[in-house]
């Protein structure tokens, strides 16, 4: 069965310094693709960075990026020197296209970053 | 710019009342999505759909149901609220993948609602 898991509910981290959010995700299927959401205390949904399986390079878009590890199933998101408005919930999910048109989430991790 | 908005930021109804809380994107986009997110759970499906009059179950349909009557419009309706349908509550709507594996879903705002 398809599952996303994040094994990290909270983390603090120091403003400036680089942050690196934990995403092992679980599929048979060979073409799939994974998102990072923030979701700020207003509580809408920001889509941050897509990879598809099929990429032979990381995704990068700013201070995000992905490390893809496809051998390993880990996506974790890295953000290069972070910032106060950083402070978000992450959520990281998994798109099932030969299946359908869903996307499946992880539990999230909350991230605060101290001045 | 893409737009989904929800009709109430917040909602407060009585144990018993039927809730109707209401999803409008302007994208034309085919597939709408409900979920209810909950401290520690992260983001559950309770329901898609794929067209106008088009429904499918998700993970925890018990209690809810959907009505799509429009594309741009998709309802989810709570039959009699109960307390631990206290939530917050989002919707999305995404275009149809056609078989790729970018299917970016588009969030709106949430409705946290309050079951008292």
């Amino acid at each position: 069965a398809q599952k996303i898991t994040q094994t990290q509910p909270g983390m603090f981290v120091q403003e400036k310094e680089a942050v690196t959010l934990d995403c092992t995700y679980d599929t048979s299927d060979p073409s799939y693709g994974l998102f990072w959401y923030k979701q700020p205390s207003s509580g809408e949904m920001i889509f941050l960075i897509y990879q598809g399986s099929y990429d032979q390079q990381n995704a990068t878009e700013g201070r995000y990026s992905l490390n893809f590890q496809k051998a390993r199933k880990s996506a974790n998101l890295v953000i290069s020197a972070s910032q106060l408005g950083d402070s978000a919930m992450y959520f990281c999910a998994m798109s099932r296209p030969n299946r359908d048109d869903k996307i499946i989430f992880g539990k999230g991790t909350r991230l605060h970053i101290l001045p | 710019d893409v737009k989904v908005t929800q009709s109430s930021r917040y909602l407060v109804k009585r144990t018993g009342e039927k809730v109707f809380l209401e999803c409008v994107q302007d994208m034309d986009h085919e597939n709408m999505f409900w979920y209810r997110q909950d401290p520690g759970l992260g983001l559950r499906l309770i329901y898609f759909s794929y067209d106008v009059k088009m429904k499918e179950k998700g993970d925890i349909p018990e209690g809810y149901s959907v009505s799509r009557e429009k594309k741009e419009r998709f309802s989810l309706i709570l039959e009699s609220a109960s307390t631990n349908q206290t939530s917050m509550y989002l919707c999305a709507s995404s275009p149809p993948a056609g078989g790729s594996s970018y299917n970016e879903q588009f969030f709106g705002p949430g409705t946290r609602l309050t079951v008292l």
